[in-house]
């Protein structure tokens, strides 16, 4: 199995301040032959399910704010929330979709400072 | 637009089997070429990926599980179901109903249902 751990397991971010939640995996989750990364970044607040926030490391899903970017490759990966909003308050997971089975993060609990 | 709801019973004994419907609309799993994974989150834990069913009925399992697991589809019903045998209390926690797609060049899972909470208890 790929191992995903993230760091830190909790952040507290002033609004309108950058946040940033990193994430590595155990392995490569990059496909050579399609250039693309399986790594995804999900949004989770309480009470209600993740959200796909980023797919293949880098591209954001229909609807998700510019102010979220997702950046890395093979093994190292980062999110950043440009400008912290009340709103983005949540847990934050990493998910590898490269090889069975796939794998979330620990999670990263994103805090108003 | 993609819609999927999860559903069953809420509580389970120890020992018995849980099966859990998931009824999905938007999307047809016989010729769209995508999949639906079951994904469950023990109270305050971390999202634990359990089974994936592709159009072309590919099944896959995680392994930690895979003895206990039967992912299956109703085409008739756009319904696709996950079967766990012998239950145990860790197994207590939200069983979500995920969209995955395309098959090929996967996005992740882009739609979600809101989770059936599932309790094992004597």
């Amino acid at each position: 199995d790929i191992v995903m751990t993230q760091s830190p397991d909790s952040l507290a971010v002033s609004l309108g301040e950058r946040a940033t939640i990193n994430c590595k995996s155990g392995q490569s989750v990059l496909d050579n032959s399609k250039d693309k990364n399986y790594l995804a970044w999900y949004q989770q607040k309480a009470g209600q399910p993740p959200k796909l926030l980023i797919y293949w490391a880098s591209t954001r899903a229909s609807g998700v704010p510019d102010r979220f970017s997702g950046s890395g490759s093979e093994t190292d990966f980062t999110l950043t929330i440009s400008s912290l909003q009340a709103g983005d308050v949540a847990v934050y997971y990493c998910q590898q979709y490269s090889s069975f089975p796939f794998t979330f993060g620990q999670g990263t609990k994103l805090e108003i400072k | 637009q993609i819609t999927l709801e999860e559903s069953g019973p809420t509580l389970v004994k120890p020992t018995q089997t849980l099966t859990l419907t998931c009824t999905f609309s938007g999307f047809s799993l016989s010729s769209d070429g995508v999949g639906v994974a079951w994904v469950r989150q023990p109270p305050g834990k971390t999202l634990e990926w359990l089974a994936l069913i592709y159009s072309n009925d590919e099944k896959r399992y995680n392994p930690s599980l895979e003895s206990r697991l039967t992912i299956t589809r109703v085409t008739s019903k756009d319904q696709v179901l996950l079967i766990m045998t012998n239950m145990d209390p860790v197994d207590t926690g939200t069983y979500y109903c995920v969209h995955d797609g395309p098959f090929g060049e996967p996005e992740g899972f882009d739609f979600w249902g809101q989770g059936a909470m599932v309790t094992v208890s004597p």
